[in-house]
């Protein structure tokens, strides 16, 4: 099972939007509403931002977002922060019964 | 309060076996799906297992299938990782957590394995 496809890095500057974007297969993204999204502070264990394609869990800011169309998943972050500065993954369910995570994206706020 | 607490990382040489624990608190993990993953210094996440909430139910990535055993004691709230034959590749951060079969809501903070002679 292949990683899914996140860019590298985005940038930012603090107020602005930035989408990350999730590339898959028909065999993971495509064929589930079960993407999820997670933030990584450097030292820090992930944490749970967006789940089944668009839902925030509760405490989540709601300047969190996530969408699907196809194989891609996006993940939305508007009004941008300095505390939003962190990596982040997509994740996907698979038709092998299996997870399978994104290279990551490493995010700067400029 | 949930909590998650795994123990067990360590240094282990080439073809050892070690086996890595995840003590759940505030839920109990029979009402929930377990998941394991790991990440290798400055790397990504990499999922590895998953069980189920009756414990029936196990999936394994590639890379570990043959090698990993997931497994729990209910009595103690605690899963389990049996790693077998380890490689230098498998040097990780490894992570717990639980939540649905589909992604976590809660991880704990990890333990350190490192693979080498």
């Amino acid at each position: 099972q292949s990683a899914l496809t996140q860019p590298a890095s985005v940038s930012g500057s603090p107020g602005q939007s930035i989408t990350i974007s999730c590339t898959g297969a028909s065999s993971d993204i495509g064929g589930y509403n079960y993407v999820s999204w997670y933030q990584q502070h450097p030292g820090k264990a992930p944490k749970l931002m967006i789940y089944d394609v668009s839902d925030r869990p509760s405490g989540v800011s709601n300047r969190f977002s996530g969408s699907k169309s196809g194989n891609t998943a996006s993940l939305t972050i508007s009004g941008l922060q300095a505390e939003d500065e962190a990596d982040y993954y997509c994740s996907s369910y698979t038709s092998s019964r299996i997870l399978v995570f994104g290279g990551g994206t490493k995010l700067t706020v400029l | 309060e949930v909590r998650l607490v795994e123990s067990g990382g360590g240094l282990v040489q080439p073809g050892g076996s070690l086996r890595l624990s995840c003590e759940a608190s505030g839920f109990t993990i029979t009402s929930s799906w377990m998941h394991w993953v790991r990440q290798a210094p400055g790397k990504g996440l990499v999922w590895i297992s998953r069980i189920n909430t009756d414990g029936a139910t196990t999936n394994y990535a590639d890379s570990v299938k043959g090698r990993f055993t997931i497994s729990r004691d209910t009595a103690k709230n605690t899963v389990y990782l049996q790693m077998n034959s380890l490689r230098v590749e498998d040097t990780a951060v490894y992570y717990c957590g639980r939540g649905p079969g589909s992604h976590s809501d809660y991880w704990g903070q990890g333990t350190l394995v490192t693979v080498s002679s």
